[in-house]
């Protein structure tokens, strides 16, 4: 069991270039979530989805959209990429929001310059 | 919506308990207070979590005030592999009545021999 596997591991990306963050869950968890981490400023939530076909706005979305297929996957975008998006991405899954254990993904580090 | 409050930082021996505190004076009725770690690089790792019980399990022991308002997480027996960055949350209500679980910056642990 793989559990969350993100990809790529690390990007190094012009700015204005469009970039997909991918993530997938072999749990079958309904919810999953997509965080961003900055030295200093800890986890921010960017999006999430409580379920396939369903997405939320989180704590800093703009800049960033995301899409749930089917339950597995939930790709993150970064339509045209600014340097302010150099981060490191975690991807998370859950059986359902809020109240249940988190998984994260082992994260992508994104530099964009 | 409950926010959390942890120092910034803490020390420990190796082999000594480590107690984290947490204040969550907001929290309501129907919250959970969930403990997450990051070792570094890493993506975050659930402890442990409790509604209004003191609970323990292989990991760690989570002792909850009996007016809720505060938590500690308790390592007993703390290593240099417990040397991370421990996340104190609960749960975050976002819109819909979904409830999102929200990260502050969290307590930076070092264990030293």
């Amino acid at each position: 069991i793989a559990g969350i596997t993100q990809a790529p591991t690390s990007q190094i990306l012009a700015a204005g270039r469009r970039m997909t963050l991918r993530c997938t869950q072999d749990m079958r968890h309904n919810a999953m979530y997509w965080y961003r981490q900055d030295l200093g400023l800890g986890l921010r939530l960017i999006h999430y989805s409580n379920t396939a076909g369903t997405t939320g706005k989180g704590e800093v979305p703009d800049g960033y959209s995301v899409s749930r297929a089917n339950t597995d996957d939930f790709p993150l975008t970064l339509a045209s990429a600014v340097p302010s998006q150099t981060s490191v991405y975690f991807c998370a899954s859950s059986t359902s929001g809020g109240r249940n254990t988190q998984y994260f993904g082992p994260g992508t580090r994104l530099t964009v310059l | 919506d409950a926010k959390t409050t942890q120092p910034t930082s803490m020390d420990c021996a190796e082999g000594r308990a480590a107690n984290l505190p947490c204040n969550h004076s907001t929290i309501s009725g129907n919250e959970y207070v969930y403990w997450y770690r990051q070792i570094h690089s890493q993506g975050p790792q659930y402890i442990i979590h409790g509604l209004k019980n003191n609970e323990t399990n292989e990991m760690a022991s989570l002792i909850i005030t009996e007016d809720r308002k505060s938590s500690t997480l308790i390592l007993p027996h703390a290593t240099l592999r417990d040397t991370a960055v421990y996340y104190c949350i609960v749960r975050v209500a976002a819109s819909g009545g979904s409830y999102i679980p929200t990260f502050g910056r969290g307590t930076s642990l070092i264990v030293h021999p």
